[in-house]
C-alpha cells in the first residue's frame, strides 16, 4: 500500500529538549516537505526537499532542521524545542509530472505539545 | 506576504445545497492548483486539481472553476451531502519549484441533514 508514515503520532515534551520526528514514504518520490498546521493559519510549509541531499526553506523553518540522507526518508529536527512549536505537523510526498500534476500524499500527522 | 487567500472560513450548507470555496492567488508562476479535502484526525487527501490552461474541471460532484485573468479558482460542491463535512485547502504550486506549496486558511464545510 502506497503511503507515508510518520512517528511518534502524539508527543509531549519539554522546552529545550531536542526531538525527531520521523517520516518515510514507499512510493519512491523526490519530492517530499514538512508543514505545521495552526487553527486558522492552514498548512504552512517548513522545509521541502527536492532530492537527497537537497533541501531548502518553505515559509516557516526557523526552529527546524531537516535532513535527507535516503530517498524514502526525511525526518524533522527540532533542536531546542519552544511551546511556539506547539503544532500538528504533517509530513508530505509529492508525485511530480506535467500530467499528473504535484499531488501531495500526507502522513497521518503528528500532534506535538511543548510545555 | 500571504500568496493565496481562502475565503470563507466557514461554511454551513443544507444537505442537497451547493458549496462554493474561493481562493485568489499572487504568483502567476504557479501551474498547479489543487484543492485538498481533511477529516477530522486524518491528512489531508486530494479532491481535485487544475492546470491554468482550462478553466474547469469537474469531477462528479466536484468542480474547479479558474478564472486566470482574474487570478482566482473555486471549489463548487454540488448536491451536498453531510459525508462532505470537513476541511477544505486550495493550494497552488509550481512554476520553476515543483517542492514550493502554498496553501489557503482552509474552510470547514458542515453539511446539515
Amino acid at each position: 500500500e502506497a503511503q507515508v508514515t510518520q512517528n511518534p503520532r502524539y508527543l509531549i515534551t519539554v522546552t529545550g529538549k531536542k526531538l525527531t520526528v520521523t517520516c518515510s514514504q514507499n512510493m519512491n518520490h523526490e519530492y517530499m516537505s514538512w508543514y505545521r498546521q495552526d487553527p486558522g493559519l492552514g498548512l504552512r510549509q517548513i522545509y521541502y526537499s527536492m532530492n537527497v541531499e537537497v533541501t531548502d526553506k518553505g515559509d516557516v523553518p526557523e526552529g527546524y532542521k531537516v535532513s535527507r540522507k535516503e530517498k524514502r526518508n526525511f525526518p524533522l529536527i527540532l533542536e531546542s524545542p519552544s511551546p511556539n512549536q506547539t503544532s500538528l505537523y504533517f509530513c508530505a510526498s509529492t508525485r511530480t509530472g506535467f500530467s499528473l500534476g504535484n499531488e501531495q500524499f500526507f502522513g497521518p500527522g503528528t500532534r506535538l505539545t511543548v510545555l | 506576504q500571504q500568496q493565496v487567500k481562502q475565503s470563507p472560513q466557514s461554511l454551513i450548507v443544507q444537505k442537497g445545497g451547493i458549496s462554493i470555496i474561493n481562493c485568489a492567488y499572487e504568483n502567476t508562476a504557479f501551474d498547479y492548483f489543487p484543492w485538498y479535502q481533511q477529516f477530522p484526525g486524518k491528512g489531508p487527501a486530494l479532491l481535485i486539481a487544475i492546470r491554468p490552461d482550462v478553466s474547469e474541471k469537474k469531477e462528479g460532484r466536484f468542480t474547479i472553476s479558474f478564472n486566470k485573468s482574474a487570478k482566482q479558482f473555486s471549489l463548487h460542491i454540488m448536491d451536498s451531502q453531510p459525508g462532505d463535512s470537513a476541511t477544505y485547502f486550495c493550494a497552488a504550486s509550481g512554476g520553476t519549484n515543483a517542492g514550493k506549496s502554498t496553501f489557503g486558511d482552509g474552510t470547514t464545510l458542515t453539511v446539515k441533514p
